[in-house]
């Protein structure tokens, strides 16, 4: 079992839609959540980060951890074309660890 | 404001060739990290540097070897290409190791 899983999609929805994105991982000893951002031939870039469990939001994404379900999530409200992009997540245990990736869901918003 | 700058973006490489990716940051962070993505697997660690002066092997660090030259630039190397090392290559920097990470945008290296 690999230890972050993440569903590769694709995931196509019309614009203004709801998306839901998720990972689920094996290793308890994670405690550093991150979302990252992958537009096509680009570099990804941080999107969300929480620590532990529980919610974050930030303008139309929020970010849950569930750590008793070893489950995170990333949802999009409104969704716009502009979103359309690969969405890794990645987390880390304790301080001296590298992140690990999940393989990435790719998001195609419609107009 | 660069961030991480990598060169060069693209190379075509000969089975057996070397050559060596470069990477700098200029945010002052103190970990570096070379990742190589390749379609249906996702962002696998080749090197990591926690600080100046130390490198640690990744997940795939097998045909390269990396070099943390200062603060700054931290450079991976392919001694002899081989075709499985075809594949999009990314370096990051964090503050620390347990901060969040900040990509370059990736050199693309076709090995025929």
């Amino acid at each position: 079992q690999k230890e972050v899983e993440q569903d590769p999609g694709p995931l196509s929805v019309p614009e203004g839609a709801i998306v839901s994105l998720n990972c689920t991982y094996s290793n308890s000893a994670f405690q550093y959540f991150m979302w990252y951002r992958q537009y096509s031939r680009k570099g990804p870039e941080l999107l969300m980060y929480t620590y532990s469990s529980g919610n974050k939001e930030d303008g139309r994404f929020t970010a849950q951890v569930d750590k008793s379900s070893k489950y995170i999530s990333l949802f999009i409200r409104d969704s716009q074309p502009s979103d359309s992009a690969t969405y890794l997540c990645a987390m880390r245990g304790q301080a001296g660890t590298a992140l690990i990736f999940g393989k990435g869901t790719t998001l195609s918003v419609s107009s | 404001n660069a961030g991480v700058t990598q060169t060069p973006k693209f190379q075509v490489l000969k089975t057996g060739q070397s050559m060596t990716l470069q990477c700098a940051q200029d945010m002052n962070h103190n970990s570096m990290y070379w990742y190589r993505q390749d379609p249906g697997m996702g962002l696998r660690l080749i090197y990591y540097s926690a600080s100046e002066g130390t490198t640690d092997k990744g997940e795939v660090p097998n045909g390269y070897n990396v070099s943390r030259l200062n603060k700054r630039e931290f450079s991976l190397r392919l001694e002899s290409a081989a075709p499985s090392q075809t594949s999009v290559y990314f370096c990051a920097s964090s503050t620390h190791m347990n901060t969040e990470a900040f990509f370059g945008q990736g050199t693309r290296l076709t090995v025929v």
